[in-house]
């Protein structure tokens, strides 16, 4: 199906371990995004990446590492996870031009004892 | 950076109600979206209005980017309008949305 997919839909780790979270759009996108909900905070952008193989930071991007190596697939890596990192994570995408709509995921709800 | 409020933070209503949900920032845009986020937590894009007037069956919104505001009205509200309402700005070149802490609706029958 056409659309933006994110797995997994709920993950459960445990402190200092790797976890990779995946996102895989089906537009042809150029903009991928990964935000993170958490309460009180509303939604924070963590990285961005306006094409394969370009990516920047957002506003919290410390504890993450993305990469993008094909314009379909924008994983989120959490090289070591912490505590306060347990939240809800968003991926999303729109299109080249600027500005156009943002189209999300479902999100995937991770939790870090 | 630009800062984005909205109010009121919690609003409950009768089936059948209309309201007005309120998004105020602090600079000028190029790029204003409202989106619901449904109770399974699924975020939908509801209207790409950076100014003007849209109107969407029962939703409609309007932005005055002069007066940096804009208003998201739901009239007739039902059950399954219940959730959060998000309204997001985008400032500089490469448009990245920045969210409002948001409006969350309960629509009682």
């Amino acid at each position: 199906d056409a659309g933006i997919t994110q797995s997994p839909r709920y993950k459960i780790t445990e402190t200092g371990r790797q976890v990779t979270l995946m996102c895989h759009q089906t537009w042809s996108h150029s903009y991928m995004f990964w935000y993170r909900q958490d309460l009180g905070h509303g939604l924070r952008l963590i990285y961005y990446s306006a094409a394969a193989d370009i990516t920047d930071k957002g506003e919290v991007p410390d504890g993450y590492v993305v990469s993008r190596s094909k314009t379909e697939n924008f994983p989120l890596t959490l090289e070591s996870a912490t505590r306060s990192q347990t939240s809800v994570y968003f991926c999303a995408s729109r299109d080249e031009t600027a500005p156009s709509k943002l189209f999300f995921g479902s999100g995937t709800q991770l939790s870090v004892l | 950076g630009i800062q984005v409020e909205q109010s009121p933070p919690d609003l409950i209503l009768q089936e059948g109600a209309n309201s007005t949900l309120r998004c105020n920032f602090s600079d000028s845009v190029n790029n204003l979206q409202w989106f619901h986020q449904n109770p399974w937590g699924q975020l939908i894009n509801l209207f790409y209005i950076p100014s003007g007037t849209k109107q969407n069956g029962r939703l409609s919104a309007t932005t005055v980017a002069t007066e940096r505001y804009s208003l998201l009205y739901i009239s007739s509200s039902q059950t399954t309008d219940s959730g959060v309402y998000f309204c997001a700005v985008a400032e500089g070149s490469q448009g990245n949305l920045i969210f409002g802490k948001g409006t969350k609706l309960s629509v009682k029958p």
